[in-house]
């Protein structure tokens, strides 16, 4: 079975673009997150969706923004992309209705210079 | 505001010796508690997680010990490896809404 996927792996974007970073989550599962990780912090909690709809978001800014697909796949858009917006992206996904174990993706590295 | 707090930040131990991290919460809302491990360029792995119905759980030299009444959960690595080394985060969650812990790198000497 399949993990979570992310695409793309590295991304290098310049002060002002737009990136968009996607996931797949593991087969069966219907909830994606998305968290930031700056370099050597913790994980900062983006958004979360489920069954399509946006059902929580972290304290960032309108700018970043994200929706879920129809077989659940996931994406987070940025824009207006700022040099502090240069960290490890990372999705993860659980099952419907258990509440319980997320797994995490290798991560999207974007790179704003 | 933050949701659970991890100490310490940092952790250096020999090999063969207990690891143990620590973290509080005080939402008593919280019933699901994991621990993850992430290696350098990889995303984060569960490692093992507990419920708050139970106060102890162990997965080979991996424990999970739970105070509910505390507020507050621990991971013991015991006879820790160079291989162990890598960043734990605890986590918290009540229905889908996850926060973790800030992180805490262990190295294990050799």
């Amino acid at each position: 079975e399949a993990g979570v996927t992310q695409s793309p792996t590295h991304l290098i974007k310049t002060r002002g673009q737009q990136a968009t970073l996607r996931c797949s989550p593991i087969s069966g599962h219907t909830s994606v997150y998305w968290y930031q990780q700056a370099l050597g912090l913790g994980l900062q909690f983006l958004l979360w969706y489920d069954e399509g709809e946006e059902r929580n978001r972290g304290n960032f800014p309108p700018r970043f923004s994200g929706r879920q697909f129809p077989n659940y796949s996931s994406e987070l858009n940025v824009n207006a992309l700022e040099l502090e917006d240069s960290a490890l992206y990372l999705c993860a996904s659980s099952r419907p209705r258990r509440n319980t174990e997320a797994f995490f993706g290798q991560g999207t590295r974007l790179t704003v210079v | 505001q933050q949701q659970v707090k991890q100490s310490p930040q940092s952790l250096i131990v020999q090999k063969g010796g207990i690891s143990i991290i620590n973290c509080a919460y005080e939402n008593t809302a919280f019933d699901y508690f994991p621990w993850y491990q992430q290696f350098p360029g990889k995303g984060p792995a569960l490692l093992i997680a507990i419920r708050p119905d139970v106060s102890e759980k162990k997965e080979g030299r991996f424990t999970i010990s739970f105070n509910k009444s505390a507020k507050q959960f621990s991971l013991h690595i015991m006879d820790s490896q160079p291989g162990d080394s890598a960043t734990y985060f605890c986590a918290v969650n009540n229905f889908n809404k996850f926060y973790f812990g800030s992180g805490t790198k262990l190295n294990v000497k050799p």
